[in-house]
């Protein structure tokens, strides 16, 4: 299935570890994203790189380190774990960065299930 | 920040035509109106986008006012299915340079 696949989806952990959580997408997308979905419900953008280049980083704090070896993956990185960062993790992709025309016109995003992560 | 304003929260009846507003009343010429939904538990959805014409296809139907300062989806038969927090986003799609990020109020709950 065509798709945006992100592992895992549960992740418990103590705080002060590290741990990271993986996505892939069999689109041919050119533009991947972290999202943070906190206990509210907002929804904040945190990177975006496009064909392997990081385009976007929000104010982050740098225990957060995505990495994308090629542009079908971004892996996010978390270190030293903190109450504060349990949230729902979600990978998107769109076939061009954000703002931009795609092939298609529309340009949308295509959303991963998201990683749980509670921090103990 | 997010442009737009909607109401935190909308009931429908299930086989009725559900309309969920959207105010983006500094939108820009060349910035777009996005629909997404989000069912509990699971990532955002694309329903539907347009410029300033009327559009439709499988999922919605998007209305456009006139000055293009708001807009209202329709789900014309909604389902328990359709039970999700709807979000309304301007952006900007028709360039090739600079690189906006795509924000997300706190929706409309349906």
């Amino acid at each position: 299935d065509t798709a945006v696949s992100q592992t895992p989806k549960y992740l418990v952990t103590q705080m002060g570890n590290d741990k990271s959580i993986k996505c892939e997408q069999n689109l041919g997308h050119d533009t991947m994203y972290w999202y943070k979905q906190d206990s509210k419900k907002f929804l904040k953008i945190m990177f975006s790189y496009n064909n392997k280049e990081l385009i976007i980083n929000e104010t982050v704090p740098n225990r957060f380190s995505p990495k994308s070896p090629d542009k079908a993956h971004l892996n996010l990185h978390i270190n030293s774990l903190e109450l504060g960062d349990s949230a729902v993790y979600f990978c998107a992709s769109s076939e061009a960065p954000p703002g931009w025309k795609s092939h298609s016109g529309a340009n949308v995003l295509t959303f991963g299930a998201g990683s749980r992560l509670t921090v103990l | 920040d997010a442009k737009t304003t909607q109401p935190p929260s909308m009931d429908c009846a299930e086989g009725r035509a559900a309309n969920l507003p959207c105010n983006h009343s500094t939108i820009s010429g060349n910035e777009y109106v996005y629909w997404y939904r989000q069912i509990h538990s699971q990532g955002p959805q694309y329903i539907i986008h347009g410029l300033k014409n009327n559009e439709t296809n499988e999922m919605a139907s998007l209305i456009i006012t006139e000055d293009r300062k708001s807009s209202t989806l329709i789900l014309p038969h909604a389902t328990l299915r359709d039970t999700a927090v709807y979000y309304c986003i301007v952006r900007v799609a028709s360039t090739n340079f600079g690189n906006e990020k795509l924000t997300f109020g706190t929706g409309t709950r349906l």
